[in-house]
């Protein structure tokens, strides 16, 4: 069954940095651009960011653009969100989530179960 | 960058009645309009994509229609289990902007 696993949340103070990652498993990740969506505690999902199958395109919410960075390995098939001066208002679950096909851009079929990043003093 | 606005932004309706909520892109988008489904405390769940293909194992009680810059989510008979929060979500480009959401509630 496909599967995402994130993981790397915590609480965080504000200006500082976390990583997360997403471990993906039994699809071809190679293949397949990936993104990351958040959800703040009550509140909506939001779209964080996007990389193509092979890193070379990646995009971003204007609410992150200059502080996120997504990245892949495609060798240990893995995603990653580097989170960079981090902000109160980034407070929120983080989902990876899989297109459900090759392209760039398609609907999620597979969403990994959220890690939870806390930004507070 | 696109908009997507969704309402109502809650409904509260009875088992069996018919359900609809909208989905309003600000520039047209084709047919590049999925819907989720998120019960509380869940993933969300991709349930119409392309504006109105039914995931597999999706219940046919839902339904999406629309192309360009309107689109709907129809439930045609409310069940229990339906009780979540919808979101209508654009992939034609990024910003792959979802919608505010639909809570519904019997």
């Amino acid at each position: 069954q496909v599967q995402l696993v994130e993981s790397g949340g915590g609480v965080v103070q504000p200006g500082r940095s976390l990583r997360l990652s997403c471990a993906a498993s039994r699809f071809t990740f190679s293949s397949y651009a990936m993104d990351w969506v958040r959800q703040a505690p009550g509140k909506g999902l939001e779209w964080v960011a996007l990389i193509s199958y092979d890193g070379s395109n990646k995009y971003y919410a204007d609410s992150v653009k200059g502080r996120f960075t997504i990245s892949r390995d495609n060798s240990k098939n893995t995603l990653y969100l580097q989170m960079n001066s981090l902000r109160d208002e980034d407070t929120a679950v983080y989902y990876c989530a899989k297109p459900g096909s090759s392209g760039r851009y398609d609907a999620f079929d597979i969403w990994g179960q959220g890690t939870m990043v806390t930004v507070s003093s | 960058d696109i908009q997507m606005t969704q309402s109502p932004s809650s409904l509260s309706a009875s088992v069996g009645d018919r359900v609809t909520i909208t989905c309003r892109a600000s520039q047209g988008i084709n047919n590049y309009l999925v819907w989720y489904q998120q019960k509380p405390g869940k993933v969300p769940k991709l349930l119409i994509y392309a504006a109105s293909t039914l995931q597999s194992g999706v219940p046919s009680r839902f339904s999406g229609s629309g192309s360009g810059t309107d689109f709907t989510l129809t439930i045609s008979s409310l069940q229990p289990e339906d009780v979540a929060t919808y979101y209508c979500q654009k992939y034609n480009s990024a910003p792959l902007t979802f919608g505010g959401g639909t809570k519904v509630e019997i």
